[in-house]
């Protein structure tokens, strides 16, 4: 059975920074591509960010281009999304999702997202 | 980007009702389409893939049609248990987007 775990979240401030993890079992992680989707408060869907299983390729909304990475350890099973510089409407709950052998697949499985806040 | 676009935005049915919700693409995303469940509180969940394909153990009251730039989900009687809110997202290209939602809800 696929299992997906965020954690990382949490509380910042304005122009603070967080690690978000996800801790993947249950199938061959480094086979497939891996997604960041985010929700903020009462919202719809909003794609983040891919990369490719081998991670050697990367994709991020217009939103946080420049901003958030991407990153996985296929030794460790883990995705990464470091987030610096954050902003209000960077606040919602986070998913890692998993996708298909190519990047752009659908997402047959998610984690149950981990929440985070920006407020001064 | 690709601009998918669901409706309704939200609806009210009886249990046993048939409920079509539509997504339209802004353009050809062949059968590259997801429908995805989401319940209140809970992470969303893959219903359908490639536009007409169920995920195992989905019920078979539910059910997708379409290409290029029309699709179609379908509730053929609705449950109780269905109260949730409905997302269609294309992969035909990154970056991946989603449909507005539409909210099902039980009259």
């Amino acid at each position: 059975e696929v299992q997906l775990v965020e954690s990382g979240g949490g509380l910042v401030q304005p122009g603070g920074s967080l690690r978000l993890s996800c801790a993947a079992s249950g199938f061959t992680f480094s086979n497939y591509a891996m997604h960041w989707v985010r929700q903020a408060p009462g919202k719809g869907l909003e794609y983040v960010s891919t990369i490719s299983s081998n991670a050697e390729s990367t994709f991020y909304a217009n939103s946080v281009r420049g901003r958030f990475t991407i990153s996985r350890d296929n030794a460790k099973n883990t995705l990464y999304l470091q987030v610096p510089s954050l902003r209000t409407e960077d606040m919602a709950v986070y998913y890692c999702a998993k996708g298909g052998p190519t990047v752009a697949q659908g997402l047959d499985s998610w984690g149950q997202g981990t929440l985070v806040t920006v407020s001064s | 980007d690709i601009q998918m676009t669901q409706s309704p935005s939200a609806l009210s049915a009886s249990v046993g009702d048939r409920v079509t919700i539509t997504c339209q693409a802004s353009q050809d995303i062949a059968n590259y389409l997801n429908w995805y469940q989401q319940k209140p509180g809970k992470a969303p969940k893959s219903l359908i893939y490639d536009a007409s394909n169920l995920e195992t153990g989905v019920p078979p009251r539910f059910s997708g049609t379409g290409s290029g730039t029309d699709f179609t989900l379908t509730i053929s009687s609705l449950q109780p248990d269905d109260i949730a809110t409905y997302y269609c997202q294309q992969y035909d290209s990154l970056p991946l987007t989603f449909g507005g939602g539409t909210k099902v809800e039980i009259k």
